[in-house]
């Protein structure tokens, strides 16, 4: 079956250090993106990429950086820089569209926290 | 920018009861528009979605009418089970650069059904 995979499921940050987020999809989808979910909260775009090698930043960037060398992954690290990085971080992907209607099919997440 | 507003939760009902969760939203364009559902500890799935004035959309028993008059998509319900408790997210979709979307969601509705 096609999906979204993400690892690990549970991550621990010592401050100071930079860990990343593997994000890999099998359903030959052009765009990928990572959001942010606090408790209570709804979802913030952090990155996007429409294509390999490219990609845009969101709305709270900051503290974060992706890379996209393949078209199934698109890795998120969370550098030192994120004062606050404790959250739930979700990974999306969609067909490119000529309008909005394509869905987001998401991974199950991976959960961040500070030593 | 565009936001999405729903109603406040947690929400508590009984088996079979009749469920409405209020989303609004407000937005330049016509955006598309979405209910995603989160079970505990996984990522979001799509539940159904609209993409443009008066279409409904409907999965699973849930429907929503996209209501441009009212800048509304309640989500509804006749009869739930205990397995719809979940949390429910309204979004809106706003297409980016070449044909990728940024979903704008609004902050989650906890919805628990007691047997």
């Amino acid at each position: 079956d096609g999906g979204i995979t993400q690892s690990p499921k549970y991550l621990f940050r010592k401050e100071g250090q930079n860990v990343t987020l593997s994000c890999e999809q099998n359903l030959n989808h052009d765009a990928m993106y990572w959001y942010r979910q606090d408790p209570g909260q709804g979802l913030r775009l952090i990155y996007y990429s429409q294509i390999v090698n490219d990609f845009q930043k969101g709305d709270i960037a900051e503290g974060y950086s992706v890379s996209r060398e393949k078209k199934e992954s698109f890795p998120l690290t969370v550098t030192s820089a994120q004062k606050n990085p404790t959250a739930f971080y979700l990974c999306a992907s969609s067909i490119l569209g000529g309008y909005s209607n394509q869905p987001q099919h998401f991974g199950d997440g991976t959960r961040l926290s500070i030593l | 920018g565009d936001s999405v507003t729903q109603m406040e939760g947690p929400v508590t009902l009984s088996e079979e009861a009749f469920l409405t969760i209020n989303c609004t939203y407000t937005a330049t364009g016509y955006p598309s528009l979405f209910w995603y559902v989160q079970y505990p500890g996984e990522g979001l799935q799509l539940l159904l979605k609209a993409t443009k004035a008066d279409d409904k959309g409907s999965n699973k028993g849930f429907e929503a009418t996209y209501r441009k008059e009212t800048t509304s998509f309640h989500l509804e319900k006749g009869s739930v089970q205990v397995s719809d408790s979940a949390v429910y997210f309204c979004a809106l979709s706003d297409q980016v650069g070449e044909g990728a979307q940024k979903l704008v969601f609004g902050q989650g509705t906890r919805l628990t059904i007691n047997p």
